[in-house]
């Protein structure tokens, strides 16, 4: 079975690019996560997706950064203008629906991560 | 204040002896789900072991088990026969189960699990 997939593995651009992430969730699964991991700050939460519709976004650092999720296979997380400080390994992650009590035991499933670095 | 709190940043073990990861939690829910998951030197993330807060017996796991006490809101991961290949950072994680906005996981700092031979 295919896994989580995220492109690309890594990305290298210059400050004020604009940056895509991207992301196809494993067929399924209804709740999609979008993660930010650094030194500084540990694996943290930008936005959590539950049947295509953004559910939570409190971690979405400021306007810079925006996320889509068009249909259930497939999601964006958007820098514009990107900075320095967004170098990261971004995750992309997807789980059964999380809205049902029955599947509130089942894990996220991972995907390999994009290293972005910001120059 | 921290969610999950992971108080050793770094752990050494011996190949073959077994290791305790410690992982404490904070939450008012009465309902929530403790995960934990590797981090290899490769980047991927790879869950590992489950516990319900409501599950009366400890999970196991192959080589993983979970030593859960629950009025201390701790759930230590306990490696049994360590081999080289369980270095790695471990993250313990909870999932909150009252609120439908909150069924993200939240991480703890992570513990990085060094094994000797």
């Amino acid at each position: 079975d295919a896994g989580v997939i995220q492109s690309p593995r890594h990305e290298v651009t210059e400050m004020g690019q604009e940056v895509t992430l991207r992301c196809k969730p494993i067929s399924g699964h209804n709740s999609l996560f979008w993660y930010r991991q650094t030194m500084m700050r540990g694996l943290e939460l930008l936005i959590y997706f539950n049947n295509n519709v953004p559910i939570d976004d409190s971690g979405m650092p400021e306007d810079r950064f925006s996320a889509k999720m068009p249909n259930a296979s497939f999601s964006t997380l958007k820098i514009q203008p990107s900075e320095p400080r967004d170098s990261a390994v971004y995750f992309c992650a997807s789980s059964l629906n999380m809205d049902r009590a029955e599947y509130s035991n089942q894990p996220q499933h991972f995907g390999d991560g994009t290293r972005l670095s910001i120059l | 204040a921290q969610k999950i709190t992971q108080t050793q940043p770094g752990m050494f073990v011996q190949e073959k002896e077994a290791v305790t990861l410690d992982c404490t939690y904070d939450t008012s829910d009465q309902s929530y789900g403790l995960f934990w998951y590797k981090q290899p030197s490769s980047g991927e993330m790879i869950f590992l072991i489950y516990q319900g807060s409501y599950d009366e017996q400890n999970a196991t796991e192959g080589r993983y088990s979970l030593n859960f006490q629950k009025a201390r809101k701790s759930a230590n991961l306990v490696i049994s026969a360590s081999q080289l290949g369980d270095s790695a950072m471990y993250f313990c994680a909870m999932r909150e189960l009252r609120d439908t906005g909150r069924r993200a996981l939240t991480f703890g700092s992570g513990t990085r699990l060094q094994v000797q031979p």
